[in-house]
């Protein structure tokens, strides 16, 4: 079936660092999505991306939608506390459901 | 603000039982919700997709005898675990898409489901 492989599966940093994770498939998809999810809570929505090429931001988050429709990305600068959580890149093809990664789990180090 | 509210949030049950968890989009009708499984530290896995006035959808391996869904109006999808046993313990998650859109999904805040 289809797969999205994200990378890294943890990353260890300190504060203030620039965190980068991401993800990519053999197939091609619409719409990319990247989420955060916080323990015992759903996943939030933090960026969609629509169109190949897209760089969009939100905050001290970037993402962009891969030119090849195959990959995406998202950076997060200046890491805070807050950002402590898994996040979740996800893959939609037009009329299919959602594929999601398999995570990236975000450790602050003290 | 929450967009999708799910209920209860948590819920402990003897195993044999059944356990409704309640999906609900707020503020905006979802003809279609999602209901998936989370395993700790794992993905979320898609169990089903909810359609309003007609059958869920099931994905394969997942029991629909054993999941019943229920998509009561535009904004109500119910996911019923029936005969609960301790293996059904999990993390269960609705999503809606935004109104207008396919793919965008709102998520629910999660039940987590523990069975005895």
């Amino acid at each position: 079936g289809q797969q999205l492989n994200q990378s890294p599966q943890s990353m260890f940093i300190q504060e203030g660092e620039d965190v980068s994770m991401n993800c990519t498939s053999s197939s091609i998809f619409n719409t990319w999505l990247w989420y955060k999810q916080d323990p015992g809570e759903g996943p939030v929505l933090l960026i969609a991306l629509y169109k190949a090429g897209e760089l969009t931001s939100n905050g001290r988050l970037t993402a962009q939608f891969g030119i090849t429709r195959k990959d995406s990305f998202l950076n997060i600068s200046a890491s805070i506390p807050s950002d402590v959580g898994i996040y979740f890149c996800a893959g939609h093809k037009r009329d299919d459901k959602i594929i999601f990664g398999k995570g990236t789990r975000l450790h602050i180090l003290p | 603000g929450a967009v999708v509210s799910q209920h209860p949030s948590w819920v402990i049950c003897k195993s044999g039982t059944s356990v409704k968890i309640e999906c609900r989009s707020l503020d905006f009708q979802a003809t279609t919700m999602f209901w998936y499984r989370q395993f700790p530290k794992q993905s979320l896995m898609l169990m089903a997709t909810s359609n309003e006035g007609s059958k869920a959808t099931y994905e394969q391996g997942v029991e629909k005898d054993k999941f019943l869904i229920n998509h009561a109006s535009l904004t109500l999808s119910t996911l019923t675990v029936t005969s609960a046993h301790p293996e059904d313990s999990s993390f269960y998650i609705c999503s809606a898409p935004r109104e207008g859109s396919t793919d965008t999904q709102y998520f629910g805040p999660g039940t987590r489901l523990t069975v005895l």
